[in-house]
């Protein structure tokens, strides 16, 4: 297992249209993570799953994201009716379900660029 | 979410130890203290983490203050690998709680040879 992938590592999109990237975890971590980071700032959390339910969403999370972990594996995050405020960095990570407290594992995330 | 205080940036020479500190007046009783780095366009990395006792693991040392008010992540011996923006966060840990990580924006450490 080499730890959290994610693809594209790159995406270039004309404004308005729908993207959608996606987050394979470590096997057998139950907890996902999203997170988008703009330049110059720490990432900031989006939503969590802990297997395929979605328990909590930031109020970053506008009505054009959307995001799903089907089977409680890998993970998409869509975005529709792209803005150019939403180029940024974006982050998934995975933690084990067997420790509350453990480390993260964050993948090298998806640089979305919306012109 | 209890909030965390870092200088913006700090520099270091190689082979020197480097002291991060990390305020958090506002802990509580059951938040642990993580550090995160991340090097320039990767997602940031693991680097430890303490309830109250002083940690030590193969990648840095963290020494927490008695009322637990204050941390500091010691990097033995800076080498330029280690230049980075270094991350303290507060992960509350209690059952049912998503334990998001809430990152700040660190600080930048510049490592000169």
């Amino acid at each position: 297992d080499t730890g959290v992938s994610q693809d594209p590592r790159h995406k270039i999109t004309k404004r308005g249209q729908n993207v959608t990237f996606r987050c394979d975890p470590i096997s057998e971590h139950n907890r996902l993570y999203w997170y988008r980071q703009t330049l110059g700032q720490g990432p900031e959390f989006l939503t969590y799953f802990q297997n395929e339910a979605q328990l909590e969403k930031s109020r970053l999370l506008s009505d054009r994201f959307s995001a799903e972990r089907p089977k409680g594996s890998f993970s998409t995050l869509e975005i529709q009716r792209t803005e150019q405020g939403d180029s940024a960095m974006y982050l998934c990570a995975s933690r084990p379900k067997v420790r509350v407290n453990t480390e993260a594992f964050f993948g090298q995330g998806t640089r979305l660029t919306v012109v | 979410d209890a909030k965390t205080t870092q200088p913006n940036s700090m520099e270091s020479n190689e082979e020197e130890p480097v002291h991060l500190p990390c305020n958090h007046s506002t802990i509580s009783g059951t938040d642990y203290i993580h550090w995160y780095r991340q090097l320039p366009s990767q997602g940031p990395e693991y680097v430890i983490h303490g309830l109250t006792s002083n940690v030590n693991n193969r990648m840095a040392s963290l020494a927490i203050a008695e009322d637990r008010k204050s941390s500091t992540l010691i990097l033995h011996r800076a080498t330029l690998r280690d230049a980075a923006v270094y991350y303290c966060i507060l992960s509350m840990n209690y059952g049912g709680a998503t334990n998001k990580l809430i990152f700040g924006t660190g600080t930048l450490l510049a490592v000169q040879p």
